[in-house]
Formats: structure tokens, sequence, C-alpha cells
């Protein structure tokens, strides 16, 4: 079955400093990768996603991500963080189907000043 | 171009009573999908639809139950309520067969409900 693991429950990291969020994952065949984006009460936001291809993908607000399958590993990175982005991130894994995505617990990040 | 819009977007029942949650997908989108989200269990997958015909179904009771019309928005349903079914319940629109911009899935806000 497929699965996701977010190793990180909480990180913390203080403004303008790099950031690396970790997502591991089970899949048989070449997965479909996402990361979401999720504030408070609010729904999930879309910040890249991995089908094929160059395995360094580029999202939206400066964030990329890269895939490596001999580490079953798409780990999210920032170069510099902003207090913005403090938010819940979510990486999944599209099981079979993009429309039937498995989820990590999710890491929530802080950002401090 | 509207999102994707929930309806209500928050809800308070009582145990036992049944409701219905609603959602809108982004137009022209054919593929409905709806997940729970608990502190407990993260993000759980429920079901999708697709042109009024469920492809995929997760594992949840037979309590959780779905819809799709004609024009692709999409109704789920939970009857028999448990305090247990408290959870916010999130919408997701996909494209389907138009090329690599229908491998996304677009979430609404969600509907927060509440069991008392």
């Amino acid at each position: 079955a497929q699965s996701v693991t977010q190793p990180d429950i909480h990180i913390t990291v203080s403004e303008g400093a790099s950031l690396e969020l970790r997502c591991n994952y089970s899949y048989g065949a070449t997965p479909y990768l996402f990361w979401y984006v999720q504030s408070p009460g609010q729904g999930l936001q879309l910040l890249l996603k991995y089908f094929s291809g160059d395995t360094l993908v580029q999202g939206i607000k400066g964030f990329e991500a890269e895939f490596k399958r001999s580490q079953s590993s798409f780990n999210l990175r920032k170069p510099s963080v902003h207090w913005s982005d403090a938010a819940e991130y979510f990486c999944a894994v599209g099981a079979g189907s993009f429309q039937k995505l498995v989820f990590g617990t999710g890491t929530r990040l802080l950002v401090s000043p | 171009k509207a999102g994707v819009t929930q309806t209500p977007r928050y809800l308070i029942k009582t145990r036992g009573q049944q409701v219905t949650l609603s959602c809108s997908p982004i137009s022209g989108h054919r593929s409905v999908s709806w997940y729970q989200q608990t502190p407990g269990q993260g993000l759980q997958f429920l079901f999708e639809y697709f042109s009024e015909t469920q492809r995929n179904k997760g594992n949840f009771p037979g309590r959780f139950s779905g819809r799709q019309f004609s024009n692709s928005r999409s109704e789920m349903n939970v009857s028999t309520l448990e305090l247990g079914d408290s959870a916010l319940y999130l919408c997701a629109s996909s494209l389907v067969g138009g090329g690599t911009l229908s491998t996304e899935a677009f979430f609404g806000q969600g509907t927060r409900l509440t069991v008392v």
C-alpha cells in the first residue's frame, strides 16, 4: 500500500533562514508526488508536483523539491523563509491516480523573527 | 475563474443526525474527490466521482456516501452521525484528460463539521 512519511511534526526556522521539509514515500511504481500547504482553517494549496523528467521541480512562492528515487524521498526546500510561510505542509503521493491522494501527517512550520 | 466552492463552511449537528455537504468544482472539471481531515487521523481519502460514477473509495463505513450530478457538482452525506465524524471535510476537483494541467487537484476551503 502507498504511504507517505513526514518525520518532522514541527519545525521552527528563523525568518531569512533556509528550509528543508522531509518527505519519504512508499509506492511500487513511478509516483506522482505533491507538496501542499494549508493555512489555519483553510483548504490545501498546491506548491509543486512531480510526475517525471527533471527531478528538481520548481513551485510557487519560491519553493522547490527534489525527487530522489534511490532514497524514496521528495524533500521540499526554500532558500529564505518569510514569516508568511508559517503554515502546515503536506506531502502526498498519487495512489494509482492523482485523484486519490495519500497524504503524510504534515509538518507545521513556525517562523521566528 | 472561480475556485472550488464548498457549502456550508461550518455545521453543528447532533449525534444520530445526518448531514449533506456540497461541493461545486471548478468549471470544466469533471472529477471530484472528498477527504476527511482530523487531528488524529490526518487527511484521509473518502471517495472520488467522475462523470457521475464513483471510481475510487476509501476505507470508510457505509454511513459515508456521495454522489455527483450531471453538472459535476457533488454532495457527500453522512448518516447516523457519531462524535468521531467531527472533522474538516475537503473537496478537490481535477480536470482529467487535459494534459499535464489535468494532473492537479484543486481544493476547496472545506466544511467544518462538529458533532455534539
